[in-house]
C-alpha cells in the first residue's frame, strides 16, 4: 500500500510569512513529486512538480525534495490571503502505471 | 479548449436511487480518471481509462459502482444503488501522457445522497 502523509493543518501564517508545508511517502521507488493547491470548492490544480533531490523554485514558491528521507516540502514565500487553501502532494510511482497516489492535503490559512 | 467538463455540479438523490455522472475530457487526452474526495479519505483514484479501455479499476468501492467510456469525448461514472456514504466530491480528470504531464481536473460534481 502506497502511502502519502501530510498533516491536515490548518496551518495558519500571517501575510507576509514563509509557509512550511511537508508531506512524507512510503514508496521508495517513488520518481515524481507535485504539489496542487485546491481552493475551497474548487479541483486541484497543479502548481509545482520536482523530479530529483534538492530545490527546485519557481516564483514564490519552491519545492523541496529529500529521497533518502522520503520527504518532499513546499514553501511558500511572501505568503498572500490569497493563498489561503488546502494543498494536495501526489507522487509518481516508477514504472507502473505513473499514477499519482495523492496525500489528504494540509489547510493552508495567511491572515492578514 | 474549455478544459474537463463535468455534469451535473450538484446532486441530491435519495438513498437506493441510480445517480450517473458525467464528464468530457480535454480534446486530444487520452487518459481519464474518475476521483472521489472525502474529509475522511482525501482524493482516492476510482478507476481510470487509456483509449476509452478501462485500465484500472481497483480503487471503484463496489459493484454498486460502474464506469463507461463509449469514446474518447465522453464518460460515465454510475452509482446503482446510490447510499448515504457515497456522499462526495466526484472528479474527472484527463491527461495527455500520466508520466510526463499533469492531470487536468474538472470542477467535480458534489453528490449528496440522504
Amino acid at each position: 500500500q502506497k502511502e502519502v502523509e501530510q498533516n491536515s493543518g490548518p496551518l495558519s501564517v500571517p501575510e507576509g510569512a514563509i509557509a512550511s508545508l511537508n508531506c512524507t511517502y512510503s514508496d521508495r521507488g517513488s520518481q515524481s513529486f507535485f504539489w496542487y493547491r485546491q481552493y475551497s470548492g474548487k479541483s486541484p490544480e497543479l502548481i509545482m512538480s520536482i523530479y530529483s533531490n534538492g530545490d527546485k523554485e519557481d516564483g514564490r514558491f519552491t519545492a523541496q525534495l529529500n529521497k533518502a528521507s522520503q520527504y518532499v516540502s513546499l514553501l511558500i514565500r511572501d505568503s498572500q490571503p490569497s493563498d489561503s487553501a488546502t494543498y494536495l502532494c501526489a507522487v509518481k510511482p516508477r514504472g507502473g502505471s505513473y499514477i499519482p497516489t495523492f496525500g489528504r492535503g494540509t489547510s493552508l490559512i495567511v491572515h492578514p | 479548449d474549455a478544459g474537463v467538463i463535468q455534469s451535473p455540479r450538484h446532486e441530491v438523490t435519495e438513498m437506493g436511487q441510480e445517480v450517473t455522472l458525467r464528464c468530457k475530457p480535454i480534446s486530444g487526452h487520452d487518459y481519464l480518471f474518475w476521483y472521489r474526495q472525502t474529509m475522511m479519505r482525501g482524493l482516492e483514484l476510482l478507476i481510470y481509462f487509456n483509449n476509452n479501455v478501462p485500465i484500472d479499476d481497483s480503487g471503484m468501492p463496489e459493484d454498486r459502482f460502474s464506469a463507461k467510456m463509449p469514446n474518447a469525448s465522453f464518460s460515465t461514472l454510475k452509482i446503482q444503488p446510490s447510499e448515504p456514504r457515497d456522499s462526495a466530491v466526484y472528479f474527472c480528470a484527463s491527461s495527455f501522457d500520466p508520466l510526463n504531464t499533469e492531470a487536468f481536473f474538472g470542477q467535480g460534481t458534489r453528490l449528496t445522497v440522504v
